[in-house]
């Protein structure tokens, strides 16, 4: 089984503040991991993903992301917000053998000027 | 290179009517997927084929059918509308090798009334 959870529906930051959006998950089996980004009334675009190797992976327009196995995590993050980051953010998991990716409910990145 | 290309791009349907949701790849693609994004709720596998004349059934698979007659299109039936599948529904595609992303069309927001 593989299941994702994002803490925090919502989170609000300042523009030039840290970004942290969190992703923990659950696989029976080792994890693929992915981050992805939808802006308003479009689909889902890729940020970064793991699959092996290096654990800290980096992402389009300065977003990187930690896996952490002891911790089951995988944090996004970005050292400065800027307004055009306002979207929704998802976090999705594939185990090893899974053909399917399950998401978790998503979190809302607010940028306020 | 169109990549992932949903038809239509907006529909409302009365309770009881039916309609088919088309979905066409252009990348070669293995695998495919229909999902539904309800506010909330993240994005909640409905069906899904891992190749051309399969399809299995995802988390919420009632009241849809679904067709993958050929390698590129993956078709998505709903035969009686209710008002509970008045959604955003995506359609994605990735290779057959577990550690690729999936790629989204733009999305079809269906309501029924």
């Amino acid at each position: 089984a593989q299941s994702v959870t994002q803490l925090g529906s919502h989170v609000s930051v300042s523009e030039g503040a840290l970004v942290l959006l969190r992703c923990n998950y659950s696989s029976s089996v080792p994890p693929y991991l992915f981050w992805y980004v939808q802006y308003p009334n479009q689909g889902l675009q890729l940020l970064l993903k793991y699959t092996t190797g290096a654990t800290l992976v980096k992402g389009i327009n300065g977003f990187e992301a930690e896996f952490k196995k002891s911790e089951t995590s995988f944090h996004l993050t970005k050292p400065s917000a800027h307004m055009s980051d306002a979207a929704e953010y998802f976090c999705a998991v594939r185990g090893v053998g899974y053909s399917t990716l399950t998401f978790g409910k998503g979190t809302m990145l607010l940028v306020s000027p | 290179n169109a990549g992932v290309t949903q038809t239509p791009k907006f529909r409302v349907l009365k309770t009881g009517q039916s309609m088919t949701l088309l979905c066409a790849q252009d990348m070669n693609h293995e695998y495919m997927y229909w999902y539904r994004q309800d506010p909330g709720m993240g994005l909640r596998l409905i069906h899904y084929s891992v190749g051309e004349g399969t399809t299995a059934k995802g988390e919420v698979p009632d009241g849809y059918n679904v067709s993958r007659l050929k390698k590129q299109n993956f078709l998505l039936g709903l035969e009686s509308a209710a008002p509970s599948q008045t959604s955003v529904y995506f359609c994605a595609s990735s290779p057959g090798s577990m550690n690729t992303e999936a790629f989204f069309g733009q999305g079809t927001r269906l309501t029924v009334v």
